[in-house]
């Protein structure tokens, strides 16, 4: 599976917007773009996922960019109930995309 | 509301001892997973289901066990033979097996210690 990079930890204030960013320079042109995140003692929650173009949903935004080496989770209003990890995952469409292959992460802190 | 079930939330095993996590899915999903997530670890798969009365394993399938009798359900047995078994287990499911494009569903989890 291709390989993503994301920055250990970052932190917001609560109730502004928080970019979370993704670096997947590897990825092939079957690779979607999917984002997860963990909330202590939990399980992981579906976010989000694309494959060229920008994505919204009720929970976020994903904005994907133009070559797809790079992707950005966009977060509009945090609140504490959004500090968990965040991660950036390529999954394969076409083939065996069995499983899920989480990296490191992005730690999110919320400060109110 | 539709969503996957494990259980127990906690778990104790003794040592020489079987012991069985539940997991149920009311989602109509074909796919189920079982992962591993020890402390500051990513997840890795121990076995994987894409439909009923089939099941594959994943990287770590040693010392576990699974059945699929019903689409609903995947029961992981964590045998004897598994030497290290303490950790946090993760049941999740899918649309569809195999496709990049479907996005997995997690229960909550079964944390599973030694005695």
């Amino acid at each position: 599976d291709a390989k993503t990079t994301q920055p250990n930890s970052m932190e917001s204030n609560e109730e502004e917007p928080v970019h979370l960013p993704c670096n997947h320079s590897t990825i092939s042109g079957t690779d979607y773009i999917h984002w997860y995140r963990q909330l202590p003692s939990q399980g992981p929650e579906y976010v989000i996922h694309g494959l060229t173009s920008n994505v919204n949903n009720r929970m976020a935004s994903l904005a994907i960019a133009e070559d797809r080496k790079s992707s950005t989770l966009i977060l509009h209003r945090a609140t504490l109930r959004d500090a968990a990890v965040y991660y950036c995952i390529l999954r394969d469409v076409s083939g065996s995309a069995r499983q899920l292959t989480f990296g490191s992460g992005t730690q999110l802190t919320v400060l109110p | 509301d539709g969503g996957i079930t494990q259980s127990p939330k906690y778990l104790f095993r003794k040592e020489g001892q079987n012991v069985t996590l539940s997991c149920e899915q009311n989602l109509n999903h074909d796919a189920m997973y079982w992962y591993r997530q020890d402390p500051g670890q990513g997840l890795r798969l121990i076995y994987y289901s894409q439909i009923v009365n089939d099941f594959q394993k994943g990287d770590i399938a040693e010392g576990y066990s699974v059945s699929r009798e019903k689409k609903e359900s995947f029961p992981l047995t964590v045998t004897s033979a598994q030497k290290n078994p303490t950790a946090f287990y993760l049941c999740a499911s899918s649309i569809e097996p195999l496709r990049g494009n479907q996005p997995q569903h997690f229960g909550d989890g079964t944390r599973l210690s030694i005695l």
